[in-house]
């Protein structure tokens, strides 16, 4: 079963702008991490938040985290055409060692 | 580095038909997982192995998946008899450490289309 939620299910946006991408889950969590996706290179971990974190950054990469409404997002800021991929979130929900993802997002940038 | 090495790539099977897929994880890495993707979906965990031992396969069909990771290295996962229902691509990952902290790597997958 899928724990976590992506919302929107497609975006479509132009290079340069950004791209925002939710995540809602349903049990507690220990961390949430981001996952990119596309057919030249795979599943790739992008960033982990833990639960006692509020927002984090990784180069054009930003995530918050509000565990209150059990909810996560990704900025993609001044978006490439290699950043066209799926974006997953998941979390360790009930077994803490294991990874739970949801259905994922389609981004798609148009040069 | 080397990353995680799957094969086959691709693999079309009738179904009632038996097929394995084989992966081989980042050397060192203790944690290896195979993954079910079904299209438009994010993976779903099958298995987890910490060395040669199965530790989490609540998530594994028994009465026709089977898996083994002899010496703790390399793994093959196997279905028999296949279904329809089974097209899917298969991802194997691997990460230095049980703990949902450390970072999966992931393979390129198999994809099993069965007719």
């Amino acid at each position: 079963s899928q724990q976590g939620e992506e919302d929107p299910q497609a975006l479509s946006i132009q290079e340069g702008e950004n791209a925002t991408m939710n995540c809602s889950y349903k049990t507690s969590i220990n961390n949430l991490q981001w996952y990119r996706q596309n057919s030249g290179r795979g599943l790739v971990h992008l960033i982990l938040i833990r639960s006692n974190e509020r927002e984090k950054h990784s180069g054009r990469l930003r995530v918050t985290l509000d565990t209150s409404k059990k909810s996560s997002s990704l900025l993609i800021t001044a978006s490439r055409a290699a950043d066209t991929a799926s974006y997953f979130c998941a979390t360790d929900g009930s077994g803490y060692s294991t990874l739970t993802f949801g259905k994922g997002t389609m981004l798609l940038v148009s040069p | 580095e080397a990353g995680v090495v799957q094969s086959p790539r691709y693999k079309i099977i009738e179904k009632k038909q038996p097929v394995a897929f084989w992966c081989n994880p980042i050397s060192g890495h203790n944690t290896l997982y195979w993954y079910l993707q079904n299209l438009g979906q994010g993976p779903e965990l099958l298995i987890r192995y910490e060395n040669e031992e199965a530790v989490d396969d609540s998530q594994l069909p028994k009465d026709r998946f089977s898996a083994e990771r002899l010496k703790g290295v390399d793994s093959t996962l196997k279905i028999q008899p296949a279904e329809l229902g089974d097209s899917a691509v298969y991802l194997c990952a691997s990460s230095a450490g049980g703990t949902s902290t450390d970072t999966q790597y992931f393979g390129p997958g198999t994809r099993l289309t069965v007719l």
